[in-house]
C-alpha cells in the first residue's frame, strides 16, 4: 500500500496478557518509529529503528515493552503482562531518513485493557 | 527539560475568521519544529518544517513562522474542512536525548459555518 499500515485497528485484551501490535511501514522507509497517544495528549515516542536495530529506546515504559524490526521493514511491538494504563492508541511512523524528517503515520491502533 | 507547550487548548472560529495557534518551546538545542494535522480517529499528517529562527512556509490557508522561542501557525480565512486538532513537535539535538519528535498537547480547532 501506499501509505503506513497498522494491525488490528482495535485490540482489546484482559489484563496480564499479551499483545502484538504490528506496523508496516511505506517501502523504502528506513526509519520506523513507534509512539503512544492517550486521550486529550500528543503521541509520546517510544522506539525509533534505522533498519533492523533499535537506534533509540528510551521512551519505552517499562521492561514489558518490546519492539522487533527483523528484516528492516515490518516492526512488531511486543506488551507482556498488558496493565489498564497500557490502554492508549499506538502509533508508528515512517520517514526515508532519521531525524523524523517527514514522517508519515499510520492510522494507529486503539489498545483497550479491561 | 525540554518542554513544548500549545495554546491555546481549543480554538472556534467563525469560516472566514483569520487567527493564530502558538507553540512555545524551551529547549537546549532544536533541530527542527514540526506542525501535524490530525483528525479524529487518524494518525497525525504532516504539515510543515521549520529549522531556523525567521523562517516561514505556507500551505494553502496555512502559514508557519518560526522564532528562537515559539512558533505560530497562522490560519488565514479557514474553512470548515480544516478543523482539526493542530500538533506541534520538536526534533530535539541527540546527545542522550531520544531521536523521536516530542510532541506538544495540541489545539483542538473548530471552524463553524
Amino acid at each position: 500500500g501506499a501509505g503506513v499500515s497498522q494491525t488490528p485497528s482495535n485490540k482489546v485484551t484482559e489484563k496480564g496478557k499479551y499483545v502484538e501490535l504490528r506496523c508496516d511501514p511505506i517501502s523504502g522507509h528506513t526509519a520506523l518509529y513507534w509512539y503512544r497517544q492517550s486521550l486529550g495528549q500528543g503521541p509520546e515516542f517510544l522506539i525509533y529503528f534505522q533498519g533492523t536495530g533499535a537506534a533509540d529506546d528510551s521512551g519505552l515504559p517499562n521492561d514489558r515493552f518490546f519492539a522487533v524490526r527483523p528484516e528492516g521493514s515490518v516492526s512488531t511491538l511486543k506488551i507482556q503482562r498488558t496493565e489498564r494504563g497500557d490502554s492508549a492508541v499506538y502509533l508508528c511512523a515512517s520517514s526515508l531518513g532519521p531525524l523524523s524528517a517527514e514522517a508519515f503515520f499510520g492510522q494507529g491502533t486503539r489498545l483497550t485493557v479491561v | 527539560e525540554d518542554q513544548v507547550t500549545q495554546s491555546p487548548e481549543a480554538l472556534r472560529l467563525q469560516e472566514g475568521e483569520s487567527s493564530s495557534l502558538n507553540c512555545s518551546y524551551t529547549v537546549s538545542g532544536l533541530r527542527g519544529l514540526f506542525w501535524y494535522r490530525q483528525d479524529p480517529g487518524k494518525g497525525p499528517e504532516f504539515l510543515f518544517t521549520l529549522y531556523s529562527a525567521g523562517e516561514e512556509k505556507e500551505k494553502e490557508r496555512l502559514k508557519a513562522t518560526l522564532t528562537k522561542k515559539e512558533s505560530f501557525l497562522h490560519i488565514t480565512a479557514p474553512k470548515p474542512e480544516d478543523s482539526a486538532t493542530y500538533l506541534c513537535a520538536l526534533a530535539i539535538r541527540s546527545g542522550g536525548g531520544a531521536d523521536g519528535l516530542t510532541f506538544g498537547k495540541g489545539t483542538h480547532l473548530i471552524i463553524q459555518p
